[in-house]
């Protein structure tokens, strides 16, 4: 029974280069959610997506930030043009389609980005 | 006034003591809340979930639910060094555009030492 699966789980891009990180959920889940951890700050939530759809994408950056969750595959938080200050922990989580657990978001282990 | 507020760490209590955490948020129509524990490097764990006034217990953990105060709490009793971590209280709305997204608190370091 495999939880949420990342990867990678450390990422390394050079200043400018594009960042791809890849979330699968929960076998069932079809709500996904991004969240972000920078370093000595607390987790904020970027963007939550159903299957084809962005639900809310209130904590993105405006630019160079963008996640989608097709019909088959994995979801994507892509980064473009990459810069220091995106070093940070980022975490997929996921939760049920029924009942309280629709509530429950389940994290998977993470993906670590460095820029350098 | 920050959304989610957690008591101020860190937390040291001996092994086999009750280990309290606090949590207040600002947002009144917030509907579900929860208490994730995060080890250093790892992702948050899901611990407790509590969506209605009063107290919820699974094992060691309590948690406690106080609306009209806008409290959540979360009790350890018989505190292990396994304990030991930065548990965080998340907060989520009842709805509308907001629903899914989770707001948390800065953490509290729990320390447990033998």
């Amino acid at each position: 029974n495999a939880g949420v699966m990342q990867n990678p789980r450390h990422l390394v891009r050079r200043r400018g280069q594009e960042a791809r990180l890849r979330c699968s959920p929960v076998k069932g889940h079809s709500h996904v959610y991004w969240y972000r951890q920078l370093p000595e700050e607390g987790l904020k939530f970027m963007v939550y997506l159903q299957k084809e759809n962005i639900i809310d994408e209130s904590g993105m950056p405006k630019e160079r930030f963008s996640a989608e969750f097709p019909k088959e595959g994995p979801s994507i938080l892509r980064i473009q043009q990459v810069v220091r200050g995106d070093s940070a922990a980022y975490f997929c989580a996921s939760s049920s389609n029924s009942g309280t657990r629709v509530y429950e978001q389940y994290f998977g282990p993470g993906t670590r980005l460095t820029v350098t | 006034q920050k959304e989610v507020e957690q008591n101020s760490g860190p937390l040291s209590v001996p092994e086999g003591a009750i280990a309290s955490l606090n949590c207040t948020y600002s947002d009144r129509v917030s509907q579900s809340f929860f208490w994730y524990r995060q080890y250093s490097g790892k992702s948050p764990e899901l611990i407790m979930s509590i969506y209605s006034n009063g107290d919820k217990e699974d094992g060691r953990f309590t948690a406690q639910l106080n609306k009209a105060s806008q409290y959540v709490s979360l009790l350890i009793r018989d505190s292990q060094p396994s304990d030991s971590a930065t548990y965080l209280c998340a907060v989520m709305p009842a709805g509308g555009t907001s629903y899914g997204k989770l707001t948390f608190g800065q953490g509290t370091i729990l320390t447990v030492h033998p």
